[in-house]
């Protein structure tokens, strides 16, 4: 089993859908939760960070974490074709020299 | 304003031929990484480096080695590239080991012949 699955998608959604994203994983030592996106031709930008268990919010993205089922998900309202891009999950250990385990990313494409 | 340098963008090469990735990062930042991402697989980190002088192995190290003489550049060193490190590869910084904040570059599009 890999340490993280994500949805592979690609993912098409019209605009103003709200969006789903998911990620599993199997090491229950991580404790630092990511969403980055990925822009074509562009370098992952951090999207939402979250420690440990909970909700956070920032403007029309929420992103989920759920230990005891180690899984994460990312929430985005309203869609915008701006949101048009890859949505990578990634976690880490704490103290792990900056390594981030990622999952494969999913493609969305957000319909105008 | 804040940002990762890399450098080539773009490169094609041959088999066993030396090459160099350079990266620079602005914002003083102790850590800094190297990842390759390709298609099925994902990000997989190759080196990092702590501070200067100080680096060690990541996930996929082979073929690579990697050099922090100051604390601004980290370039990634393929002395002999074979078609197996084919890939896109990326720096990136940040400023502590407990914080999932990397800054990435644009990324180096490599292919070895």
């Amino acid at each position: 089993q890999k340490e993280v699955e994500q949805d592979p998608g690609p993912l098409s959604v019209p605009e103003g859908a709200i969006v789903s994203l998911n990620c599993t994983y199997s090491n229950s030592a991580f404790q630092y939760f990511m969403w980055y996106r990925q822009y074509s031709r562009k370098g992952p930008e951090l999207l939402m960070y979250t420690y440990s268990s909970g909700n956070k919010e920032d403007g029309r993205f929420t992103a989920q974490v759920d230990k005891s089922s180690k899984y994460i998900s990312l929430f985005i309202r309203d869609s915008q074709p701006s949101d048009s891009a890859t949505y990578l999950c990634a976690m880490s250990v704490p103290g792990a020299n900056s390594k981030l385990t990622f999952g494969k990313g999913i493609t969305l494409s957000v319909r105008p | 304003e804040a940002q990762v340098t890399q450098n080539p963008r773009y490169l094609i090469t041959v088999t066993g031929k030396k090459l160099t990735v350079t990266c620079s990062q602005n914002m003083n930042h102790e850590y800094m990484s190297w990842y390759r991402q390709d298609p099925g697989l994902g990000l997989r980190q190759i080196y990092y480096s702590m501070n200067v002088e100080v680096t060690d192995k990541g996930d996929v190290p082979e073929g690579y080695k990697v050099s922090r003489k100051e604390k601004r550049n980290f370039p990634l060193i393929l002395e002999s590239p074979s078609p197996n490190q084919t890939s896109l590869y990326f720096c990136a910084s940040n400023p502590g080991p407990n914080t999932g904040e990397l800054f990435f570059g644009e990324g180096s599009r490599l292919t070895v012949l």
